[in-house]
C-alpha cells in the first residue's frame, strides 16, 4: 500500500457528462500529480500542484481541471466526456516538488466513457 | 523535446532466466532515474532511484545501472518469477526549468513463462 488514495475504483459515465476524480496523498506529501493512462499508452503528465498551487501543466485537455484543497487532497474534474478520455487516471504524491523525491502512485480510477 | 524512450517493447522468458531492460533519454537537465514496476490495472511501483552520481543500484534480483554521460540505463532482473510480469517503466526527473517533472518511458512488457 502506497499511501495513496484514489476513489472511486472505477466509473461508469455517458458522453457529456462530468465526473471528480478525488486523490489522497500520503500523510505529509505536498505534491500532488495526475497521469492519464490509456489502452497499451504510457502515463502521460497532465498536472501537478503543490501545497496548493499549481506547479506544472502537462497535456491537459481545457474540458479538464484540478485543484488542491488546503488539506492537501487533490480532485481532478473532466467535464464534457468523450469517447476517447475513458483511461486509468492515476494520482501521486512526494514530499517535495522538485529534486530527488520519491513519487508514489495509488491504484487509480478506470474511467469508462460510453 | 525531453523524451524518454524503452526498449524492448515487450519481452518473453522462460521462469528462471535473466533479462534487461533498457531505457535511453534526452531529458536536460538531469536529476535522476527510477525504475518502476507497474501490474496490469495497479499503480506503478518504485523499484529503484539514481542520481546522476550513482551507477548502480539493485533492490533483491533488481538491478539498475546508469550511465549519465551516454544518457542510459538498463535494469537487469535475475532468476525471474512469475510474479515478475508486468510493465516496467523508466521514469527520468528533470530540474531548475522543467520544475521537477517526471517523463515517463511507454515502459517494456514482461511475461514470464513457467
Amino acid at each position: 500500500d502506497s499511501g495513496v488514495t484514489q476513489t472511486p475504483k472505477h466509473l461508469i459515465t455517458a458522453t457529456g457528462q462530468r465526473v471528480t476524480l478525488r486523490c489522497s496523498p500520503r500523510s505529509g506529501d505536498l505534491s500532488v500529480y495526475w497521469y492519464q493512462q490509456s489502452l497499451d499508452q504510457g502515463l502521460q503528465f497532465l498536472i501537478q500542484y503543490y501545497n496548493g498551487e499549481e506547479r506544472a501543466k502537462g497535456n491537459i485537455l481545457e474540458r479538464f481541471s484540478a485543484q488542491q484543497f488546503p488539506d492537501l487532497h487533490s480532485e481532478l474534474n473532466l467535464s464534457s466526456l468523450e469517447l476517447g478520455d475513458s483511461a486509468l487516471y492515476f494520482c501521486a504524491s512526494s514530499p517535495r516538488d522538485r529534486g530527488n523525491t520519491e513519487a508514489f502512485f495509488g491504484q487509480g480510477t478506470r474511467l469508462t466513457v460510453v | 523535446k525531453n523524451q524518454v524512450e524503452q526498449s524492448p517493447q515487450s519481452l518473453i522468458i522462460l521462469e528462471g532466466k535473466n533479462c534487461t531492460l533498457q531505457c535511453n533519454y534526452t531529458v536536460s537537465p538531469f536529476s535522476n532515474l527510477r525504475w518502476y514496476k507497474q501490474d496490469t490495472g495497479r499503480g506503478p511501483v518504485s523499484l529503484t532511484i539514481m542520481t546522476f552520481s550513482e551507477n548502480t543500484k539493485s533492490n533483491g534480483r533488481y538491478t539498475a545501472t546508469l550511465d549519465a554521460d551516454t544518457k542510459q540505463s538498463s535494469l537487469h532482473i535475475t532468476a525471474s518469477q512469475l510474479s515478475d510480469s508486468a510493465s516496467y517503466i523508466c521514469v527520468v526527473s528533470g530540474r531548475g526549468s522543467t520544475l521537477g517533472r517526471l517523463y515517463f518511458g511507454r515502459g517494456t512488457q514482461l511475461t514470464v513463462w513457467p
